[in-house]
């Protein structure tokens, strides 16, 4: 079957540097996308991976391996408003996006 | 109408009434979607649509059945609404199939 793993909650302090991983096992693979949401809104994109490596946009980095079916995404500088669930998504075989269950990450001051 | 708009925001439905979610993208986007998000679950897709005129059966469909009479419109209608069909569903549209999705605001349904 097919099945996105990643942590239930996180907690870290503000300023400080926090890794959110997933791991994925899907039919197929055209990419994984990570998306915040903060409670009672919509997701909202942040990053797409296609390719092995690291990608960064500004605070916040991704960082996919497909032969390891894993990934990561990297916030930096942490502020209070990136208190937020963070959304890892595969898209499989027939370009249908499977979710994880997100990752509530919680900021302290 | 910038994005993607949804209608009502809110509903509280009795078990076995019939409930049209809308939802209305002035984006020009090819494809769309309909998603429910349960406490403790991932997203789960309902039905998508990659182009006007054509649906496609997501994750769960059951109980639910939609319609892409033009680019802009996605209505998702339940037929017979029971109590496990509350949640708080999200519309999305994207370019391309394979592109980022932009979602809607959200709908959150109650069914009693």
């Amino acid at each position: 079957g097919q099945n996105i793993d990643q942590p239930t909650e996180m907690t870290a302090t503000e300023g400080a540097i926090v890794q959110i991983n997933c791991t994925y096992q899907t039919s197929g693979f055209n990419g994984l996308f990570w998306y915040q949401q903060h409670a009672g809104e919509a997701p909202t994109f942040l990053s797409y991976n296609v390719l092995d490596g690291l990608e960064e946009k500004g605070r916040f980095s991704s960082f996919l391996s497909r032969s390891k079916g894993y990934s990561y995404l990297l916030l930096k500088e942490l502020q209070m408003k990136d208190s937020a669930s963070y959304l890892c998504a595969v898209s499989d075989s027939n370009y249908q996006l499977i979710w994880g269950a997100g990752t509530k990450l919680i900021i302290k001051p | 109408i910038a994005g993607i708009t949804q209608a009502p925001t809110s509903q509280i439905l009795a078990a076995g009434r019939r409930m049209t979610l809308r939802c209305t993208q002035d984006m020009r986007h090819n494809a769309m979607y309909w998603y429910r998000q349960d406490l403790g679950l991932g997203l789960r897709l309902i039905h998508y649509s990659n182009t006007a005129g054509t649906t496609g059966k997501g994750e769960v469909p059951d109980g639910y059945s939609v319609s892409r009479a033009n680019t802009d419109d996605f209505p998702l209608t339940l037929a017979s609404a029971v109590p496990s069909q509350t949640s708080v569903y999200f519309c999305a549209s994207s370019e391309l199939a394979e592109g980022e999705q932009f979602f809607g605001p959200g709908t959150r349904l109650t069914v009693l």
